[in-house]
């Protein structure tokens, strides 16, 4: 069975500054799909950053950026220049390759930017 | 763009009704999903459908039963509602393997 584990349950950063949200998963497939998703207050679930772990290349969107250490089974999000629009919950995902019809999310971590 | 809808942002229902919560999917996706997000729980699979008539349980279906009758359209519903399910429900559709989901904007769901 797939786990994915956020540590954080809640976090915050001043406006511009950088922050980090920490995501681990168990699992042994050796192909799989990674993602980052934002819940904003009262707002709709979106989609932030995805990775394919055959891909050692870390992805980015923008100022949103992940780590991500297969060995270690690590997958960091990394918002750099925080703004208050970047309040939201976020939630760590892990899709399998094979299915691409079941999703397992980590608990959320809950960010505050503060102005 | 994607449009996930659902049919109630809010709903207050009595112990022991029956209760229906409709999601439709205008992009022709061929999976839909629903969530339970609880705090601290993160978003938990209840059911998922990848064709019509075709469905899954997750990993908490006690309680609920789906349909999905039309490709767009996804149904969960509660047959005889509890305090116990109280909470948010997510609906999200992919279109297929390698996709992410797409989420609707939730039901916040409460039962007294």
């Amino acid at each position: 069975a797939q786990t994915v584990t956020q540590s954080q349950p809640e976090m915050s950063v001043q406006e511009a500054e950088t922050v980090t949200l920490s995501c681990t998963y168990d699992t042994s497939e050796s192909n799989y799909y990674l993602f980052w998703y934002k819940q904003p207050p009262s707002r709709q679930m979106i989609l932030v950053i995805r990775q394919e772990a055959y891909k050692q290349q870390n992805a980015t969107e923008n100022r949103f950026s992940v780590n991500f250490q297969k060995a270690a089974k690590s997958f960091s999000l990394k918002i750099s220049d925080s703004q208050l629009g970047d309040t939201a919950m976020y939630f760590c995902a892990f899709m399998k390759s094979d299915t691409g019809n079941q999703f397992y999310f980590g608990t959320g971590t809950s960010l505050t930017v503060i102005p | 763009d994607v449009k996930v809808t659902q049919s109630s942002r809010y709903l207050v229902k009595r112990t022991g009704e029956k209760v229906f919560l409709e999601c439709v999917q205008d992009m022709d996706h061929e999976n839909m999903f629903w969530y339970r997000q609880d705090p601290g729980l993160g978003l938990r699979l209840i059911y998922f459908s990848y064709d019509v008539k075709m469905k899954e349980k997750g990993d908490i279906p006690e309680g609920y039963s789906v349909s999905r009758e039309k490709k767009e359209r996804f149904s969960l519903i509660l047959e005889s509602a509890s305090t116990n399910q109280t909470s948010m429900y997510l609906c999200a559709s992919n279109p297929g393997t390698t996709d992410t989901q797409y989420f609707g904007p939730g039901t916040r769901l409460t039962v007294l």
